[in-house]
């Protein structure tokens, strides 16, 4: 089994809501990651979990707040986003964060009002 | 930062011929992956390579690890309509990164 879930699969949200998007697998992946991917383009690492422990914050604005509650569960809090933070967000995960192969879940489409 | 030229950018081909995408870059990888997204959905994994040299097919899909550790390529034979999509290539960086490096992807257009 190579699946990584999220939910929700569409979100639309204001710009004062608070809001989560969760990613889960079970193949014992010690390495968890967002990506940010806009139309057309190539997804764009936010941030790195390895060993549940944040490694790589790609300088992403404060309003994301990633958390990784334990090996095979990562949360993406939202707050205050902005109409430009609208894009299809992705959770992958591999066996740690330096080897392995990265499988993606089918992402979240957030739209930002 | 870090970059892989992928081409080409686009390609409109008919049903039944083969494909050919590639990807390079300056730095040298220790893996290289080509994924597959249809609009609206995650990457799915085609192929994985770990070794200079290495061959690896996936069905009607071929893909190669360059022998200088700084390019692939990813072949696909005879196309058929579901083939369409972006192809991104993706690396990482030889030294151990937790970071993969996306090429720009290869939008393939596949006409019945």
């Amino acid at each position: 089994d190579t699946e990584v879930t999220q939910t929700p699969k569409h979100l639309v949200m204001g710009m004062t809501n608070k809001k989560s998007l969760k990613c889960e697998q079970h193949m014992g992946h010690r390495a968890m990651y967002w990506y940010k991917q806009k139309a057309k383009k190539p997804p764009e690492l936010m941030f790195v979990y390895s060993y549940e422990k944040l490694s790589i914050n790609e300088s992403v604005p404060s309003r994301f707040s990633p958390e990784c509650p334990n090996s095979s569960l990562l949360n993406l809090h939202l707050h205050a986003l902005q109409p430009e933070d609208s894009a299809l967000y992705l959770c992958a995960s591999s066996f740690t964060g330096t080897s392995g192969v990265a499988y993606f879940g089918p992402g979240t489409r957030l739209t930002v009002l | 930062g870090q970059q892989l030229n992928q081409s080409p950018q686009s390609m409109f081909i008919q049903e039944g011929e083969d494909v050919s995408m590639n990807c390079t870059s300056s730095s040298i990888f220790n893996t290289w992956l080509w994924y597959k997204q249809d609009p609206g959905e995650g990457p799915v994994l085609l192929i994985a390579l770990y070794k200079a040299g290495e061959l690896t097919s996936n069905g009607r899909l071929t893909a190669q690890f360059g022998i200088t550790r700084k390019d692939s390529f990813l072949n696909i034979s005879a196309s058929i309509p579901s083939d369409v999509g972006i192809y991104f290539c993706a690396g990482r960086l030889q030294g151990g990164s937790e970071k993969l490096v996306f090429g720009k992807g290869t939008k393939l257009t596949v006409n019945p």
